[in-house]
C-alpha cells in the first residue's frame, strides 16, 4: 500500500500525559498537511510543511503542540499535557503540489483517533 | 460565522434519487472549489474539483460554482447505497503559495435501497 499511514490508529490517554502520532506521506509528496476533526466537524488546519520546513501554523496549534518533518519525509506530531479538549482524530494528508499548480487535491491517511481521559 | 458553511443533514434518500449537496462560502478569494467524500473511520478522499465558476461532470457526479452567490452544489444522479458518506466541500484561493484548503463541516448522506 502506497498511501498515507499514520500511527497509531487509536490512542487512549490520561489528562496531562505526552502524545505522538506519526504520519508517513507518499513518498513522492513535497507537502505534508496536520488537521484535526472532531465529531460532526470538517478538518480543520493545523500546520504544513513544504519538504522539511514548517511554512504555516494554525492559531488552533497551541504551544502544547509541535510538529516535524525531519529530512522532508515521514512527520511527528506531539502534543504534551494532553486535555480533554484534544480528544479528536487527527489526519495526516500529502500533496505533490508544484509551483503554480493546483493546491487542493490532498490525500489523506486514516487518522489517528486520540482519547484523552 | 465561519468561511465555509455546509449543512451537517443527514440527508436521506431513496436509492436512485437525485441529491443536491451544497455549501455558501464568505471569501471572495476562493477560486478553487472541491468536493471531498469520507467514509466512517475513513479519511477524505477528493471526489472533484473546479476552478472559478462554472459545472464539472464525472459520471454521475456534477459539481457546479456560482461565484456571484459565494455558493457551491454537488448533484449526485442515481444515488446508490454505496454512496452514503460525509460529503466536504473545500475551497482555496489560487493556486501558489501557502494556501491551505478550507474546509466545511460536511453533509452526511445516506442512501436506503
Amino acid at each position: 500500500d502506497t498511501g498515507v499511514s499514520q500511527d497509531p490508529r487509536h490512542k487512549i490517554t490520561k489528562r496531562g500525559q505526552n502524545v505522538t502520532f506519526r504520519c508517513d506521506p507518499i513518498s513522492e509528496h513535497n507537502r505534508l498537511y496536520w488537521y484535526r476533526q472532531t465529531l460532526g466537524q470538517g478538518p480543520e488546519f493545523l500546520t504544513y510543511f513544504q519538504n522539511e520546513a514548517q511554512l504555516e501554523k494554525s492559531r488552533l496549534l497551541s504551544d502544547r503542540f509541535s510538529a516535524e518533518r525531519p529530512k522532508g519525509s515521514f512527520s511527528t506530531l506531539e502534543i504534551q499535557r494532553t486535555e480533554q479538549g484534544d480528544s479528536a482524530m487527527y489526519l495526516c494528508a500529502s500533496s505533490l503540489t508544484l509551483e503554480g499548480g493546483f493546491t487542493g487535491e490532498l490525500f489523506f491517511g486514516e487518522g489517528s483517533r486520540l482519547t484523552v481521559l | 460565522q465561519k468561511e465555509v458553511e455546509q449543512d451537517p443533514g443527514p440527508l436521506s434518500v431513496p436509492e436512485g434519487a437525485i441529491v443536491s449537496l451544497n455549501c455558501t462560502y464568505s471569501n471572495s478569494a476562493f477560486q478553487y472549489f472541491m468536493w471531498y467524500r469520507q467514509y466512517s473511520r475513513k479519511g477524505p478522499e477528493l471526489l472533484m474539483y473546479t476552478y472559478s465558476s462554472g459545472n464539472k461532470e464525472d459520471g454521475r457526479f456534477t459539481a457546479q460554482v456560482d461565484k456571484s452567490s459565494k455558493y457551491i452544489s454537488l448533484f449526485i444522479r442515481d444515488s446508490q447505497p454505496s454512496d452514503s458518506a460525509t460529503y466536504l466541500c473545500a475551497m482555496t484561493p489560487p493556486s501558489g503559495g501557502s494556501y491551505i484548503p478550507t474546509f466545511g463541516r460536511g453533509t452526511s448522506l445516506i442512501v436506503h435501497p
